[in-house]
This record gives structure tokens, sequence and C-alpha cells, in this order.
């Protein structure tokens, strides 16, 4: 199982760009990486997830380079109800599913 | 709506009192889990079902138990509460076992005193 850590804390304001890294050192050949999204006593929710390169949708973007021993969460122009924890998971197969381990995450507070 | 339902939201008990906490999803999920969360510790697996019937202990398993009798429901047991479960819990479903996107509930607040 791919041990992840990401910052504990970021800090923003409204319309700027926020970018979450999350290191992978030992992400396995078929390994994806996923991120969700959880707001105060709310469970958590899929924003993304990539397997190398870019991945973009509605919500966010995945950069993960070559070596894909990191990735980097990008938020576009966060707003208000962008505040939340964000987690970052390399899911392992095992017997036929993905495990999902969540750690502590990354709690980003967006101001004014 | 697509959607995890989790009953009831908020709880109050006793040391001992058994209980029951519902969960229900409404997508035809094969995989449903319950976690629970701890300041400082992030999300912990209780338990998880692939299918009907088949159940498996996730990483805190102790004190918990779990049943699968419909696709649908996968209710958590607590046979005798204690302090050390007060906790907030999750549940969720997942389509299949290979996908990476879990549908959380809204999840259950539970203080045993």
């Amino acid at each position: 199982l791919a041990k992840t850590t990401q910052p504990i804390s970021m800090d923003s304001y409204e319309g700027q760009e926020v970018n979450i890294t999350c290191s992978h050192n030992n992400i396995a050949t078929n390994d994806y990486i996923t991120w969700y999204q959880q707001f105060p006593s709310q469970g958590p929710r899929f924003i993304i997830q990539g397997y190398k390169t870019k991945v973009t949708n509605e919500v966010a973007s995945l950069f993960i380079p070559a070596d894909r021993k990191s990735s980097t969460l990008s938020l576009p122009r966060v707003s208000l109800s962008d505040t939340a924890v964000y987690y970052c998971l390399v899911p392992t197969k095992n017997t036929g599913f993905q495990k999902l381990v969540f750690g502590t995450g990354t709690r980003l507070l967006v101001s004014p | 709506e697509a959607q995890v339902t989790q009953n009831p939201r908020y709880l109050i008990t006793v040391t001992g009192k058994k209980l029951t906490v519902t969960c229900s999803q409404n997508m035809n999920h094969e995989y449903m889990s319950w976690y629970r969360q701890d300041p400082g510790l992030g999300l912990r697996q209780i338990y998880y079902s692939m299918n009907v019937e088949v159940t498996d202990k996730g990483d805190v398993p102790e004190g918990y138990k779990v049943s699968r009798k419909e696709k649908r429901n996968f209710p958590l047991i607590l046979e005798s509460p204690s302090p050390n479960q007060t906790s907030l819990y999750f549940c969720a479903s997942t389509p299949y076992g290979g996908s990476p996107e879990a549908f959380f509930g809204q999840g259950t607040r539970l203080t045993v005193v």
C-alpha cells in the first residue's frame, strides 16, 4: 500500500489558484492516484483520478510527473466554498477491490 | 437521486446498550463499507462487503458487527457500545471493486456516555 504525504494545511484567498502536492514515493506500476474532498460534517467526495501526465475535469486538474512519485491537485480560482479537507489516496487492489486509505489530508482555508 | 442514506444522523446512547446504524444505497452498488472518523486519525475502515453475504474486517473492526443480507443495505451493529466508540461514522458504496470512486453517506455522529 503506497504511503502518501501531503501538507497538513494551506491558506489561500478567493480567486487564487491553489496547488496541493502529494508525495507517494513507493507507488506501484499499476496504481492510480485519487483525490477526495471533504466538507465539515459531510462524507468525502471523489474529485479526480489520474495515472500519468494531466487529467482535468470541471472541478480540478491533476498533474502527475513522469516518475509518478508525486502529484499535484490544482484548484483554479478558489472560492470560499472550496474550504475543505483534501485527501490524496493511492488505492491498492486487494482481492479484487480498491482499498481506500484516508490519511489526515490537507485542510484548505480560503479567505475573502 | 443517487445516494447513500444513513440513519440516524445523531445518536447519544449509554454504555452497553446495543444499537444499529442503518445504511442504504439506491445505486445497485456491489461494494459497501463503514468508516469511522476521529480527530487526528483520519478515516479508518471498520468493515467492508464485496457483495451480499460477503463481509470482511477492515482496519478497526473490534466492537462492531455488520451484515449484508440485501445488496442495498449494510447496517453497522454495536452490540455493547463503549465510550471509545464515540465517533463520526460514514457508510460508503462503490459500484464495483475496481472503482476508486466511493459514494459516502452524510454521516452519523455517535456519542456513547
